[in-house]
């Protein structure tokens, strides 16, 4: 069975600095790859995806993530991050056969960000 | 236009009712989903649904049936609600076997 693990809770970071978080996942083939953001009180909002190709993707509001196969990792990152980044993070991990499974997702970072 | 709509936005209902959530996505997609996020925020699938035939159905109590008149719309109806109902509940949309979905704004249901 997949998962996703996200192994940091809480992160806090100082508004100008950079920001990683991570992301490991368990399934049988590569994977679909994603990062949604939730905002207090608000839905699931796409950040990024990866399917095939290129192993580093770009996203939406100056995030990345870099797909490593050998670590099972697909980590988040932002040079800078702006205090409208302080959300909630989530990973998850899609079934790539095609398939109309739903995601599973990690359980989330909650990213705090200090004046 | 909104992509994927949930009304009612919050619910708050007593313990014992039959209570209904809907779903309408715009984007022409093969396939909805519903999710349930606990006060911990873990995420969790319900149900997908594909060309209206049900595709999969995790471990959910069947007091919760997913509903779809038609390939826009995937109704959540909830019978004899309990405590422990209480969430936030998402519906999703994506093209079939593309793999990236798109939620809803979510409906926060409260029991009593």
């Amino acid at each position: 069975a997949q998962s996703v693990t996200q192994p940091d809770i809480h992160i806090t970071v100082s508004e100008g600095a950079s920001l990683e978080l991570r992301c490991n996942y368990s399934y049988g083939a590569t994977p679909y790859l994603f990062w949604y953001v939730q905002s207090p009180g608000q839905g699931l909002q796409l950040l990024l995806k990866y399917f095939s190709g290129d192993t580093l993707v770009q996203g939406i509001k100056g995030f990345e993530a870099e797909f490593k196969r050998s670590q099972s990792s697909f980590n988040l990152r932002k040079p800078s991050v702006h205090w409208s980044d302080a959300a909630e993070y989530f990973c998850a991990v899609g079934d790539s056969g095609g398939g109309a499974d739903g995601l599973t997702f990690g359980k989330g970072t909650h990213l705090i960000i200090q004046p | 236009d909104t992509a994927v709509s949930q009304t009612p936005k919050y619910l708050v209902t007593q313990m014992g009712n039959d209570k209904s959530i809907k779903c309408e996505q715009n984007l022409g997609h093969d396939t909805m989903y519903w999710y349930k996020q606990d006060s911990k925020k873990f995420l969790k699938i319900m149900f997908s649904y594909n060309n209206k035939e049900l595709i999969i159905n995790e471990t959910v109590p069947n007091r919760f049936s997913p509903k779809s008149p038609d390939k826009a719309h995937l109704n959540l109806h909830i019978n004899s609600l309990e405590l422990g109902d209480s969430a936030v509940y998402f519906c999703a949309s994506s093209p079939q076997g593309a793999g990236t979905q798109y939620f809803g704004p979510g409906t926060r249901l409260t029991v009593l």
